[in-house]
């Protein structure tokens, strides 16, 4: 059984550019959500979708969006880039709604801002 | 605010000693309680989950849980050198949806 895979793996954009990364879930996960990862603020978390809703979304600047396909597939997007968004994005799916079961998390992009 | 804290360590412990992680949370209508494990630049995968207080054992590995206390601990029996990770609380506030909250991890150390 395939795990979850984001794409791509590392990314380096300039400030002021904007970036879409990629998730797919383990099939058959309908709810996908989305963690920043740094040295400092430890794992943030984003947003949760679940049959292409958001259900809840956490402190983060409009800049930061995302989606979810029918086919369960999340997309996020940054917007205008500030060196304060490099980090490590990781995706995570889980079987059910409410999470009774836990995350399978991707192996992340990391995400460099020059 | 709903806040994950865990002792900020890091913590080291000799092969086969008892490796004790703690945690605490705020949110008392939290339902679901996790343990991860992230090598270095890795991502982090589950260890254990807990939903009711008491011990839950899985080999080496026991969680407890103490919801008047908002307390979550996960202890490692006979430590080997590959439990050497970070290990990260999670909480799951949320009821029909996911609020998943993750603490700023330990660093475990365990020395041959």
């Amino acid at each position: 059984k395939a795990g979850v895979t984001q794409t791509p793996r590392y990314l380096i954009k300039t400030r002021g550019q904007q970036v879409t990364l990629s998730c797919s879930p383990i099939s058959g996960h309908r709810s996908v959500s989305w963690y920043q990862q740094t040295p400092g603020q430890g794992l943030q978390f984003l947003f949760e979708y679940f049959s292409e809703t958001q259900r809840n979304k956490g402190n983060f600047p409009g800049r930061f969006s995302g989606r979810q396909f029918s086919n369960s597939r999340s997309e996020m997007n940054v917007s205008t880039l500030e060196l304060g968004d490099s980090a490590l994005y990781l995706c995570a799916s889980s079987a059910d709604g409410q999470l009774a079961y836990g995350y399978t998390f991707g192996s992340g992009t990391r995400l460099t801002v020059v | 605010q709903k806040e994950v804290e865990q002792n900020s360590g890091p913590l080291s412990v000799p092969e086969g000693a008892i490796a004790s992680l703690n945690c605490t949370y705020s949110d008392r209508g939290s339902q679901s309680f996790f343990w991860y494990r992230q090598y270095s630049g890795k991502s982090p995968e589950l260890i254990m989950f807990i939903y009711s207080n008491g011990d839950k054992e899985d080999g080496r590995f026991t969680a407890q849980l103490n919801k008047a206390s908002q307390y979550v601990s996960l202890l490692i029996r006979d430590s080997q050198p590959s439990d050497s990770a970070t290990y990260l609380c999670a909480v799951n506030s949320g009821y029909n949806n996911n609020d998943m909250r993750f603490g700023a991890g330990t660093r475990l150390t365990v020395k041959p």
